[in-house]
């Protein structure tokens, strides 16, 4: 059974720092990893998705690297703001496209001023 | 991108009565969503895949005559709460497959007193 654990739990920087997030997960077949942004009481905000043939994903301040025989993947946020203050969750998919994902708890991250 | 809404977007019910929630795919057509429940500071942990007329899939421990889900067309799929408890209280996000993504919903904060 797939487990995906993310460390820290939370983490709180002070605004400017850079910062890595870390995913780890048990079952190395999958078929994607997604990085996701949850704001209090709010959905999921997509940020990244990385294939399994991938090794790593860009966005703006964001990077996300997948290992996948070693079952990790991080989240590397560059000069952090107040506004990057939220969950993170890591989640991967199985079965192909249409499978569902499975979670990690997130991390929480608190970037102050 | 593609648009997933939920209505409502939250709700509160008395101990005992039911609860619809709508998931609905705007802009896209999906034969396959999934509803994920989130309970404060845990993860989102899948309650039941939903496929476009058939029956859904309920993953273990999920009370398939409490939770019932009926994906009547390809841009909607409901899960209806019965004989709500206060255990059931929790945020409900549902998610649809578009081609090879898979767009979530903002969520349904539900409240049972």
């Amino acid at each position: 059974k797939q487990e995906v654990t993310q460390i820290p739990a939370a983490l709180s920087v002070p605004e400017g720092e850079n910062l890595v997030l870390n995913c780890s997960f048990t079952d190395s077949a999958i078929y994607n990893l997604q990085w996701f942004r949850q704001d209090p009481g709010k959905g999921l905000t997509s940020l990244l998705l990385i294939q399994s043939s991938q090794r790593e994903q860009t966005s703006g301040r964001l990077n996300a690297s997948l290992d996948k025989s070693s079952g990790r993947s991080t989240l590397y946020i560059a000069a952090s703001q107040p506004g990057d203050s939220a969950t993170y969750l890591c989640a991967v998919q199985h079965g192909g496209s249409q499978g569902n994902l499975i979670f990690g708890k997130g991390t929480k991250l608190s970037v102050k001023p | 991108g593609a648009v997933v809404s939920q209505h409502p977007s939250w709700v509160i019910c008395k101990s005992g009565t039911s609860v619809k929630i709508e998931c609905r795919s705007l802009d896209f057509q999906a034969t396959t969503m999934f509803w994920y429940r989130q309970f404060p500071k845990q993860s989102l942990m899948l309650m039941a895949t939903s496929n476009e007329g058939s029956k859904a899939t309920y993953e273990q421990g999920v009370e398939k005559d409490k939770f019932l889900i009926n994906h009547a067309s390809l841009t909607l799929s409901t899960l209806t709460v019965t004989s709500a408890h206060p255990e059931d209280s929790s945020f409900y996000i549902c998610s649809a497959i578009g081609g090879n993504e898979q767009y979530f919903g903002p969520g349904t904060r539900l409240t049972v007193t």
